[in-house]
């Protein structure tokens, strides 16, 4: 079982509607739930994190973390095309020295204008 | 303009030459640590850093080896490489005490492969 899992995808979403993009995780130890984004040949840049049970809200952004059913998610409200990229999930267990985190292999979202 | 600066960006290499893929951060990072991307697998830590001369391995450390003899610099070497490092690299950084924000930092990306 991986540790971090998410749907690969692809997911496509009309413009203007609600992506929902989820992962779950397998150590219940783990902390800390993030969600980086990549677009096509760049980097991952963070977009949220989210520490405890329920809903973080940042702008169009929603991140629900759900600990009992090890479950983390992340709702786009209003989805832009600009928001075409692949969501990494990464999850931060508890590890004095190593700040690591564990990804998922990420979910490649599509918004059709 | 903070950054964190890997070289080179793309590289083709052959079986057992050595090289080295540089990192630079500018950002007084105290943490930095190294990933490979590979399609289907995600991305796998292969070495970090907490402080200068202060290393360990991550989950796929076998292979490479790197120093952190400045606390601007993260190298990574790979002594002799094989097909099965072709993979797309990322350096990447962080204040300790916002690493529990997983405010990561990444490098642009090295994408190596070995023929």
């Amino acid at each position: 079982q991986k540790e971090v899992e998410q749907n690969s995808g692809p997911l496509s979403v009309p413009e203007g509607a609600i992506a929902s993009l989820n992962c779950t995780y397998s150590d219940r130890g783990s902390q800390s739930f993030f969600w980086y984004r990549q677009y096509s040949g760049k980097s991952p840049e963070l977009i949220m994190f989210i520490y405890s049970n329920g809903d973080k809200e940042d702008g169009r952004f929603t991140a629900q973390l759900n600990k009992a059913s090890q479950y983390v998610s992340l709702l786009i409200r209003d989805s832009q095309p600009s928001d075409s990229a692949t969501y990494l999930c990464a999850v931060r267990t508890a590890n004095f020295g190593n700040e690591k985190l564990t990804f998922g292999t990420g979910t490649r979202l599509t918004i059709i204008p | 303009e903070a950054q964190v600066t890997q070289n080179p960006r793309y590289l083709i290499t052959v079986t057992g030459k050595k090289l080295t893929v540089t990192c630079s951060q500018n950002m007084n990072h105290e943490y930095m640590s190294w990933y490979r991307q590979d399609p289907g697998l995600g991305l796998r830590q292969i070495y970090y850093s907490m402080n200068v001369e202060v290393t360990d391995k991550g989950d796929v450390p076998e292979g490479y080896k790197v120093s952190r003899k400045e606390k601007r610099n993260f190298p990574l070497i790979l002594e002799s490489p094989s097909p099965n490092q072709t993979s797309l690299y990322f350096c990447a950084s962080s204040l300790i005490q916002r690493a529990n924000t997983g405010e990561l930092f990444f490098g642009e990306g090295s994408r190596l492969t070995v023929l």
